[in-house]
């Protein structure tokens, strides 16, 4: 059985640039979250997605955005990137609504130059 | 509102010595209590997760950790180190009805020593 995949693994922007990355959870997982990891934050939730619906948003500027589609593929976006935004961004898949096991991608790395 | 406290962000012991990492959390309602690790540059990676039942939780890798709601602790522990189990280690909290909205601790950093 696959599991998640985030693409790519390693990104560079230029400060105000705008990017997007991609999550794939596994096969049959409908819940899709997103966490940034940063030295200085550590692990912080950023938003989760459920059946194509946000459910659950972290204290993350409107910058920040995401979206799923029906087949529970997710993507997640920022405008206008500035330097702070340079971190790993981890992506977790789980089967359904109520807590179950989060499944994480091994991440996709951006620095903003 | 819930959270999570790692004490010592960076914990040494040598090979074959017990590995304790301690994580307290706060939690208005039951919590949801795992432990995770992670590689370098690597996702993370679930240990053991403790939801309701036995409070003693046996993980991966000869990991366990025991909640005790007395103390609001969980720590994980281990009976003896192994070079392999050199990486960082989170604690996080959830509870029912919060989704899939993971608070993690700052992380503990494990070495091991020959």
């Amino acid at each position: 059985k696959a599991g998640v995949t985030q693409t790519p693994r390693y990104l560079i922007k230029t400060r105000g640039q705008q990017v997007t990355l991609s999550c794939s959870p596994i096969s049959g997982h409908r819940s899709v979250s997103w966490y940034q990891q940063t030295p200085g934050q550590g692990l912080q939730f950023l938003f989760e997605y459920f059946s194509e619906t946000q459910r659950n948003k972290g204290n993350f500027p409107g910058r920040f955005s995401g979206r799923q589609f029906s087949n529970s593929r997710s993507e997640m976006n920022v405008s206008t990137l500035e330097l702070g935004d340079s971190a790993l961004y981890l992506c977790a898949s789980s089967v359904a609504g109520r807590y179950t096991e989060a499944f994480f991608g091994q991440g996709t790395r951006l620095t903003v130059v | 509102a819930q959270s999570v406290t790692q004490l010592g962000s960076h914990v040494s012991v040598s090979e074959g010595a017990l590995v304790l990492l301690r994580c307290n959390y706060s939690s208005s309602v039951p919590p949801y209590l795992f432990w995770y690790v992670q590689y370098p540059n690597q996702g993370l990676q679930l240990l053991l997760k403790y939801t309701t039942g036995a409070t003693l939780v046996k993980g991966i890798n000869g990991f366990e950790a025991e909640f005790k709601k007395s103390e609001t602790s969980f720590h994980l522990t281990k009976p003896s180190a192994h070079m392999s189990d050199a990486a960082e280690y989170f604690c996080a909290v959830t509870f029912t009805g919060g989704g899939n909205k993971l608070t993690f601790g700052t992380g503990t950093q494990l070495k091991v020593e020959l």
